[in-house]
C-alpha cells in the first residue's frame, strides 16, 4: 500500500520567518506531486504542483522534489498569519488515476 | 464559474438509513473522485471514475456505491449508513493524467 507521510505538527513559526514543510512518499513510480492548503472547515485548495527534480517557485512558495530520496518539501517565505492552515502533500500514482494524500501538517504563524 | 458543486452541505442520518451525495462539475473534466476526511486520517479515496462510463474502487470502498451518471455528475450512495461513516466527504475532479484535483466544498455527514 503506497503511503505519503507528513509530520502532523503543529509547526509554529513567527510572522516573517520561513516555514518548511516536509513529506515523504513510498511509491518510487510516482511522477507528480502536489501541495494543498486547507483552512479549518474548508476544502483543500491547490498551492503548487511539481513534476521534476529540483525547485519550483511561485511567489512566496517554493516546492522542492528529490525523487532519489523520495521526499517533497514546501517552503513558505515571509510567513503571514493568513498562512496558518493545514498543508496536505499528495502524489499521483504512475498510472495517473489516483492521488494519495498525507495526513497533513498544521502550520501556525504567530504575529 | 461554479467548479465542483456538492449537495447537500450537511446531513444527519440514523443508522441503517440510506442517502445519495451528489456531485457535479462544469469544467469538462474526465476524471472524478470521492474522498472522505476524518480527523488525523487525512483524505482517503473511496471511489473514482477515470472517465465517463468507468468506476473503480479506491482505498476505502466498503459500504459505498457510486454512479457516473454522465461526464458532469458522479454520485456516492450509502445504502445502510453506519456511525463509522460519519465524516466529511469531498468530491473532486481533474482534467487528465498528472493534473491536480479540484475539490468541491464538502458534505458533512453525521450518522447517529
Amino acid at each position: 500500500q503506497k503511503e505519503v507521510e507528513q509530520n502532523s505538527g503543529p509547526l509554529s513559526v513567527p510572522e516573517g520567518a520561513i516555514a518548511s514543510l516536509n513529506c515523504t512518499y513510498s511509491d518510487r513510480g510516482s511522477q507528480s506531486f502536489f501541495w494543498y492548503r486547507q483552512y479549518s472547515g474548508k476544502s483543500p485548495e491547490l498551492i503548487m504542483s511539481i513534476y521534476s527534480n529540483g525547485d519550483k517557485e511561485d511567489g512566496r512558495f517554493t516546492a522542492q522534489l528529490n525523487k532519489a530520496s523520495q521526499y517533497v518539501s514546501l517552503l513558505i517565505r515571509d510567513s503571514q498569519p493568513s498562512d496558518s492552515a493545514t498543508y496536505l502533500c499528495a502524489d499521483r500514482n504512475n498510472a495517473g488515476n489516483m492521488l494519495t494524500f498525507g495526513g497533513g501538517t498544521r502550520l501556525m504563524v504567530k504575529p | 464559474n461554479a467548479g465542483v458543486t456538492q449537495t447537500p452541505k450537511f446531513q444527519v442520518l440514523k443508522t441503517g438509513q440510506s442517502m445519495t451525495l451528489q456531485c457535479a462539475q462544469d469544467m469538462n473534466h474526465n476524471s472524478m473522485y470521492w474522498y472522505r476526511q476524518d480527523p488525523g486520517m487525512g483524505l482517503r479515496l473511496i471511489y473514482y471514475s477515470a472517465s465517463e462510463g468507468t468506476t473503480d474502487k479506491g482505498e476505502v470502498p466498503n459500504g459505498y456505491n457510486v454512479s457516473r451518471l454522465n461526464k458532469r455528475e458522479f454520485s456516492l450512495r450509502l445504502e445502510s449508513a453506519a456511525p463509522s461513516q460519519t465524516s466529511v466527504y469531498f468530491c473532486a475532479s481533474s482534467d487528465s493524467y498528472n493534473s491536480p484535483l479540484h475539490f468541491g466544498n464538502g458534505t458533512r455527514l453525521t450518522v447517529t
